[in-house]
């Protein structure tokens, strides 16, 4: 069965520090990738995707993740984050044309002012 | 305000019984989804649908229903064949349902069994 693996359940860091949050998936086809973020009280929503194009991908609040298919690798990255990066942060993918999605089970960040 | 809600916030189940969760989006969306989150599992698909009278299984659909009747609600149904449903229930919605457009959520419901 697809399945997505997020590497790190927990992640604490300060202000300024470089980040990179790892997702792999099992599936081999074409896929369409997904980074999704739930700051502390909002909802669940789009930090950038991945479906077709250049590999590097970039979201908003100046995060970007990198695919990298011959490692079945989505990986999340900001090289400053900020305390208002504070959040639970949700790798997902499906297959092309396939609306059943796969999440990993989450990463939690910390940022300490 | 566009946007998807979902009623109530909290939701207590007594043993044997069945609950309905509201999901309500004005977005003009055709696709709507569920989703049950547990801790530290992350999301996993109940059901979708594309279209109006229309919806398909997801991975983890035992003990659940769902129906489609009107564009903009999806409710979903926990039935008593449920055996474990505390949880945090998301519902979700894309604009035409190909895989690759952004899922917009609700605030969710959490479930509790008493």
């Amino acid at each position: 069965a697809q399945s997505v693996s997020q590497h790190n359940h927990h992640v604490i860091l300060s202000e300024a520090a470089s980040l990179e949050l790892g997702c792999n998936y099992s599936y081999g086809g074409t896929v369409n990738l997904f980074w999704y973020v739930q700051y502390p009280g909002q909802h669940l929503q789009l930090l950038l995707k991945y479906f077709s194009g250049d590999p590097l991908v970039k979201g908003i609040k100046g995060f970007e993740a990198e695919f990298i298919k011959s490692k079945f690798s989505f990986n999340l990255r900001k090289p400053s984050v900020q305390w208002s990066d504070t959040a639970e942060y949700f790798c997902a993918v499906n297959r092309y044309n396939n609306n059943d999605m796969r999440f990993g089970a989450g990463t939690r960040l910390t940022v300490k002012p | 305000d566009g946007g998807i809600t979902q009623s109530p916030k909290y939701l207590f189940r007594k043993e044997g019984q069945n609950v309905t969760l509201s999901c309500e989006q004005n977005l003009n969306h055709d696709a709507m989804y569920w989703y049950r989150q547990d801790p530290g599992q992350g999301l996993r698909l109940i059901y979708y649908s594309q279209i109006v009278n229309d919806f398909q299984k997801g991975d983890i659909a035992e003990g659940y229903s769902v129906s489609r009747e009107k564009k903009e609600s999806f409710p979903l149904t926990v039935t008593s064949a449920q055996k474990n449903p505390t949880a945090f229930y998301l519902c979700a919605s894309t604009s035409s349902g190909r895989a690759e457009e952004t899922q917009y959520f609700g605030p969710g419901t959490r479930l509790l069994v008493l």
